[in-house]
C-alpha cells in the first residue's frame, strides 16, 4: 500500500529523444507527487512535481503525466540532453509529510 | 542561503562502534528528514522531526538507531553498534513550514562504510 513503483530501472537514448519513466501507486491517500534528479554522489533535486487534480504539468523540457483512475503517472524529458544523464526518483506524498520514494531510473544520454 | 550541510560526507566505523551523523537543515527551515538510500535503491524514510520533537519515526529500526533535532545545533542521527548491513548513504533533507513538506531540499549525504 506504501510502496510507489517505478520503470524502468535503466534507459539509454539518444541525444534528443523522449525517455519515459513510468510510476505506479496503490494508496489513494497520497496528494503530491514529486519528481527528484539525483547526480552520482549528490543528493537528490527536486525537478517537478504535481498533485492529483490535474493531469499534466511541463516546466521547461519536463512533463509529468498523472492519471488518477490508474494509479500511475510519468516523466517524459523533451529533447533529452546528455546533462540530463541521472538518476530519477517519483515519489508520493501523504499529508503527513512523510515521502515514499521509488527505486529509481538511471537515465543515460548518448551524445 | 547556504544549503543543507551534512557532516561528515565518508564516515568509516569498524562493527560495534557507534556513528554520528549531523545535519544543519537551510536557514529558517524547522523540519528535517532523514534517509537511507543502499546502492542500487531508492531513498528510504526513516524519521521526520522537527525542533525539539520526533514527529514520525516510523522508518526507524527498533533498536541501535536514534535521531534528535535539539532547539539549538544540528540534527544528529546516531546509530550505536553497527554492523554491515547499516553502510549505506545517508541523506538529510529539509523544509521550511510554509512548505508544507512539499519540497524537500537534500544535503549531500553521508557515506557511512562499516568494516
Amino acid at each position: 500500500q506504501q510502496q510507489v513503483k517505478q520503470s524502468p530501472q535503466s534507459l539509454i537514448v539518444q541525444k534528443g529523444g523522449i525517455p519515459i519513466i513510468n510510476c505506479a501507486y496503490e494508496n489513494t491517500a497520497f496528494d503530491y507527487f514529486p519528481w527528484y534528479q539525483q547526480f552520482p554522489g549528490k543528493g537528490p533535486a527536486l525537478l517537478i512535481a504535481i498533485r492529483p487534480d490535474v493531469s499534466e504539468k511541463k516546466e521547461g523540457r519536463f512533463t509529468i503525466s498523472f492519471n488518477k483512475s490508474a494509479k500511475q503517472f510519468s516523466l517524459h524529458i523533451m529533447d533529452s540532453q546528455p546533462g540530463d544523464s541521472a538518476t530519477y526518483f517519483c515519489a508520493a506524498r501523504t499529508g503527513g509529510f512523510k515521502t515514499i520514494f521509488g527505486a529509481g531510473t538511471r537515465l543515460f544520454v548518448k551524445a | 542561503n547556504a544549503g543543507v550541510m551534512q557532516n561528515p560526507r565518508h564516515l568509516v566505523r569498524r562493527r560495534g562502534q557507534e556513528a554520528r551523523l549531523r545535519c544543519s537543515p537551510m536557514k529558517g527551515h524547522s523540519h528535517v528528514y532523514w534517509y537511507r538510500q543502499l546502492p542500487e535503491e531508492g531513498l528510504k524514510f526513516m524519521v521526520y522531526l522537527q525542533k525539539e520533537n520526533i514527529i514520525d519515526e516510523s522508518g526507524m529500526p527498533k533498536e541501535r538507531f536514534s535521531a534528535e533535532f535539539p532547539k539549538e545545533g544540528p540534527s544528529i542521527l546516531r546509530i550505536q553498534q553497527v554492523v554491515r548491513g547499516d553502510s549505506a548513504a545517508y541523506f538529510c533533507a529539509s523544509s521550511p513550514p510554509w512548505l508544507a513538506g512539499d519540497e524537500q531540499f537534500f544535503g549531500p549525504g553521508t557515506r557511512l562504510t562499516v568494516l
